[in-house]
């Protein structure tokens, strides 16, 4: 069975913290994995990652995706209360099907 | 305005009801999805559309029927609401032109069954 686990499932950290988020899947046939921010309402893209070691980069956030051991990181540095929100992870399982399987997210609050 | 658009924002109602949560978008997509958000879970896929008259299952369609009544109108219906069907449910897009498979998504519909 296709799954995407994500960890921790909540984090509490202090402005100018840097914090890592983690995605791990098993799927079959792996195409992509998406990031996205929620806040109080829908989702926003962040990051599409396809290949291994290559590092996404915007601003403060990063993300990096190791195909090997079937895992992906989402690194934000010197934190802000902006960045409080829900971070979701997404993998495509197969090519050519759009389809995406998200994990539970992690929860991320910083306080100033 | 917004690009992908749900009604209602919010709908109480109660079970054995039949309920219809709507979806459009002017983003000219042709994959249009319907997801629900449950706390602890995650996003759930319900179904999705690739294409007008094109209807998929998603993994957890059981209790919902949609309708692909245009490329930018997407429904979802529950033909008879029951509590557990109570969450958070959000409208997609995408399209095969963007190469990275961003998703758009609604603002999304918070659906309380009694």
């Amino acid at each position: 069975e296709d799954k995407v686990v994500q960890s921790p499932l909540s984090l509490v950290v202090h402005e100018g913290d840097t914090v890592t988020l983690n995605c791990s899947y098993e799927v079959t046939n792996f195409r992509s994995l998406l990031w996205y921010k929620q806040e109080k309402k829908a989702p926003t893209f962040l990051f599409m990652l396809t290949s291994s070691g290559i590092e996404k980069k915007s601003g403060r956030l990063s993300s990096i995706l190791d195909k090997k051991e079937l895992f992906s990181i989402l690194n934000i540095t010197a934190t802000q209360t902006g960045d409080s929100a829900v971070y979701l992870c997404a993998v495509e399982p197969s090519s050519g099907t759009y389809k995406y399987i998200f994990g539970t997210g992690t929860r991320l609050k910083v306080l100033a | 305005d917004a690009d992908v658009t749900q009604t209602p924002r919010n709908r109480i109602t109660k079970t054995g009801k039949r309920i219809m949560l709507e979806c459009s978008q002017t983003k000219g997509h042709d994959r249009m999805y319907w997801y629900r958000q449950d706390p602890g879970l995650g996003l759930r896929l319900i179904y999705y559309s690739f294409d007008v008259k094109d209807i998929n299952k998603g993994e957890i369609s059981d209790g919902y029927s949609v309708s692909r009544q245009a490329q930018a109108k997407f429904s979802l219906s529950l033909e008879s609401a029951i509590p557990n069907q109570t969450a958070l449910y959000f409208c997609a897009t995408s399209d095969l032109r963007i190469s990275y498979n961003e998703q758009f998504f609604g603002p999304g519909t918070r659906l309380t069954v009694l």
